[in-house]
């Protein structure tokens, strides 16, 4: 089946620093999702893209779809350490109805 | 607004009983959804539904089963427990997919330990 892949698995950053990651697919995706996960809880939407180049910030977080379709790309500036958690990625795909799929996820760690 | 509940948070079975993991949710969402999360798996869709009367499967859902008699409940059922699923469970709504999907709500996740 369809997955999304996300790069990196893991990061240990320190405070302050950018982070990027990204997240790819063989297939193209006309919605890109970005969601957080803290410890023991329900990941949550940070960012929602729904067009080809598009640019959406939230706060400090910035993510971008990619004009291929096939990927999308979420940074975060000058990181602290309530960041820490882990990122998915995710999208709505068709096989006779639309499902939402998630990509593996990226583990970051802030260093303070 | 309660959003996505999920009961029970936590769940001991032994190999072969069988359980139920509860959804509800109260935003009349008609898309409903379980993954399942183990350690460096990222979320796997088991099952989802688009509607009342409508399921389908995911990516794993081998080892369970799932019925929407509602808009607002869709259980989980797991005929005969395997250590193999022991993981947390969440459930997620929307109010519609499609190709320009809007966002998925979680609940706070079921984790479940199978002896």
């Amino acid at each position: 089946g369809q997955q999304l892949n996300q790069s990196p698995q893991s990061m240990f950053i320190q405070e302050g620093e950018d982070v990027s990651m990204n997240c790819t697919s063989s297939s193209i995706f006309n919605t890109w999702l970005w969601y957080k996960q803290d410890p023991g809880e329900g990941p949550v939407l940070l960012i929602a893209l729904y067009k080809a180049g598009e640019l959406t910030s939230n706060g400090r977080l910035t993510a971008q779809f990619g004009i291929t379709r096939k990927d999308s790309f979420l940074n975060i500036s000058a990181s602290i350490p309530s960041d820490v958690g882990i990122y998915f990625c995710a999208g709505p795909t068709f096989s006779g109805t639309y499902k939402y799929i998630f990509g593996t996820g990226t583990r970051l760690k802030v260093l303070a | 607004n309660a959003g996505v509940t999920q009961t029970p948070k936590f769940q001991v079975l032994k190999t072969g009983q069988s359980m139920t993991l509860q959804c509800a949710q109260d935003m009349n969402h008609e898309y409903m959804s379980w993954y399942r999360q183990d350690p460096g798996m990222g979320l796997r869709l088991i099952h989802y539904s688009v509607g009342a009367g409508i399921t389908d499967q995911g990516e794993v859902p081998n080892g369970y089963n799932v019925s929407r008699s509602t808009t607002e409940d869709f259980p989980l059922r797991l005929l005969s427990a395997a250590p193999s699923q022991t993981s947390v469970y969440f459930c997620a709504s929307s109010y519609q997919t499609g190709p320009n999907t809007g966002e998925l709500f979680f609940g706070e996740g079921s984790r479940l330990t199978v002896l």
